[in-house]
Formats: C-alpha cells, structure tokens, sequence
C-alpha cells in the first residue's frame, strides 16, 4: 500500500507569498496529522483532523496559516503570506484509529519548505 | 516545563554496546508511549509502543514504561552502525476532544565502528 503522500517535497518561495502544501493520507486512516519540525522547536503538532473534521488547531501559529481536508483523500496546509520564519520540514500523518488501540500514526516524506 | 523531555545528546556509543535512551513526560494521564527513528534528512519511522508499565522487547530494542517516575526508555542491544541517528519519544496526551501525540525533542545517537 502507498504511504503517505505529501507534495511537493522541496520549495523555495519568497516572502509574502502564498504556500500550499498537499497531503493525501493512507487509505482507510481516520485521522490526519500535521506537524511542523525546526532544529530550534523539533516536531511540534499544528492541528489534526478526525474523519475530516478539525480537531485541534491549537499548535497553528498564527492567522496566516490554515488547514482543510475537504474529503477523506486529500488535505491542505496554507501559509499567506509566508514568512521566513515559516522555513521548516513539514511533515503531514495519518492514523488508523486512536492511540491506545494499537494504532500510531504514519509520516510522509515532508515537505521542506524555504522562505527567502 | 515541556510536556516531553529527552536529552539531545549527541549519545556516543561503541559498536557492539548497549544504548540507553531516556524519555520523561510531565501528564500523568497519558497512556500511550511511543519511539520513534530518524535518520537525517528523513521522515520519523516507528521502532516500537509501550502501554503498560514494565519492559517490552522487539529483536535488539527493549521498550521500558515506569508511570509512577513518569519515564520511558529505549535500549539498543548490540548497537550497530546503522543504528545512528535521532530517536524521538512521543506520548499520548488524551485530551477530550480526541488524541494527541506529542514529541519530545529527540536524541542524537552515534554508533561508533
């Protein structure tokens, strides 16, 4: 089965520009993951979907950035306008079920993101 | 104090010796324990979970859970090479929304030949 598909894996933007990054998580997986990773910060949670409903937004830093998950193949994250500060891995999951149940979440590739 | 706690390192070790990992969290209420590899450059791939107090073994990786001292580890047996890279700790912090999992900031190992 394919894994966690993220896109695009490598972009380079200037600042002030839109950013939009694309997930489509494994088959069957309920939940949906996405966290963003820093040498200064390591892998922080920014918001998780459940059956494609926002759950917890509360790591998303500010207003510039959004998430959605329109159906249950495909989700989005979007930095406007972005900022070189935003420069970071970020890595979108899924999971089958809740924790606790034998289930933990898988990761994409990433999406290494540089704003200049 | 943050929620999930690993030394950075870097934890050098020999070839052929144990490597000991340690990981402490601050919510008594989580439940679920898990380790996590990562080689640079590369997406975390899960190694092993823990849900109950006590040891678990998977080949060479042996998962400790002690909720009473709040803290988890990882011991490498017989560490090789390959083994070299960050490990990262995650817990279960159920809230009641839903699940959560969170990272600690990970753990540099190198495997000296």
């Amino acid at each position: 089965d394919a894994g966690v598909i993220q896109s695009p894996r490598h972009e380079v933007t200037e600042m002030g520009q839109e950013v939009t990054l694309r997930c489509k998580p494994i088959s069957g997986h309920d939940y949906l993951f996405w966290y963003r990773q820093t040498m200064m910060r390591g892998l922080e949670l920014l918001i998780y979907f459940n059956n494609n409903v926002p759950i917890d937004d509360s790591g998303m830093p500010e207003d510039r950035f959004s998430a959605k998950m329109p159906n249950a193949s495909f989700s989005t994250l979007k930095i406007q306008p972005s900022e070189p500060r935003d420069s970071a891995v970020y890595f979108c999951a899924s999971s089958l079920g809740p924790f606790g149940s034998g289930n933990t979440i898988y990761f994409g590739e990433g999406s290494w993101l540089t704003v200049v | 104090q943050k929620e999930v706690e690993q030394n950075s390192g870097p934890l050098s070790v020999p070839e052929g010796a144990i490597a000991s990992l340690n990981c402490t969290y601050s919510d008594r209420g989580s439940q679920s324990f898990f380790w996590y590899r990562q080689y640079s450059g590369k997406s975390p791939e899960l190694i092993m979970f823990i849900y109950s107090n006590g040891d678990k073994e998977d080949g060479r990786f042996t998962a400790q859970l002690n909720k009473a001292s709040q803290y988890v580890s990882l011991l490498i047996r017989d560490s090789q090479p390959s083994d070299s890279a960050t490990y990262l700790c995650a817990v279960n912090n159920r809230n009641n929304a839903g699940n959560m999992l969170t990272f600690g900031g990970g753990t540099r190992l190198m495997v000296k030949p």
